[in-house]
């Protein structure tokens, strides 16, 4: 019964490359999240969709394309995939947009380009 | 300056022991705070929320300072199981959606 569940777990994959990583969250909440996480392990807000609607899109490069067919799925296609995108990325959920509401994770993505 | 500083650690301390972490938060406008754990190679998940009044769950305190912004997490009677990273996260700005991660502060409980 995970509540924030992400795939793939691992992806290794070659310069250039395009990719999705796909999440789904079975709490009922309305906001879904975009994480990365570098090897400094800081973690940093990448989108946040509220509704399916974009609600924060930070200085991500455009080659970075959010898409949230449901309130229940956000997924994230990166194109052109860079050696500077090797990280962990995290999905998350929340009640709604109120940031008192604490956020549910999922297990991450490991992502490695080679 | 960073929105929100953490000190890296690590905290070594023996089990049994009692230990705190700060955290400094650059926005005084900022409304929520949070202190989330992370495990090696896991996801974070949130510990305890921070009120005003400060809180407290079990051997864990957290505290806010709002006059020298800072929060802060104590943890009573460390068991080898609390050994983790430790994240500050703050909202900076009632208007802004978003929570800002602190790097996190990393304990080591040792036997």
């Amino acid at each position: 019964d995970t509540a924030v569940s992400q795939t793939p777990k691992y992806l290794v994959t070659q310069m250039g490359n395009d990719k999705s990583i796909k999440c789904e969250q079975n709490l009922g909440h309305d906001t879904m999240y975009w994480y990365k996480q570098d090897s400094k392990k800081f973690l940093k807000i990448m989108f946040s969709y509220n509704n399916k609607e974009l609600i924060i899109n930070e200085t991500v490069p455009n080659r970075f394309s959010p898409k949230s067919p449901d309130k229940a799925h956000l997924n994230l296609h990166i194109n052109s995939l860079e050696l500077g995108d090797s990280a962990v990325y995290f999905c998350a959920s929340s009640q709604d947009l109120q940031t008192n509401q604490p956020q549910h994770f999922g297990d991450g993505t490991r992502l490695s380009i080679l | 300056r960073k929105e929100v500083e953490q000190d890296p650690g690590p905290f070594n301390v023996p089990e049994g022991a009692t230990v705190a972490f700060n955290c400094t938060y650059s926005n005084s406008a900022s409304q929520s705070f949070f202190w989330y754990r992370q495990d090696c190679r896991k996801e974070p998940k949130l510990l305890m929320s921070v009120y005003s009044s400060g809180n407290e769950d079990g051997r864990f305190t957290a505290q806010l300072n709002r006059a020298s912004q800072y929060i802060s997490l104590l943890i009573r009677d460390s068991k080898l199981s609390d050994s983790a990273t430790y994240l500050c996260v703050v909202n900076p700005k009632d208007s802004s959606y978003k929570l800002i991660f602190g790097s996190g502060t990393r304990l080591l409980v040792r036997p």
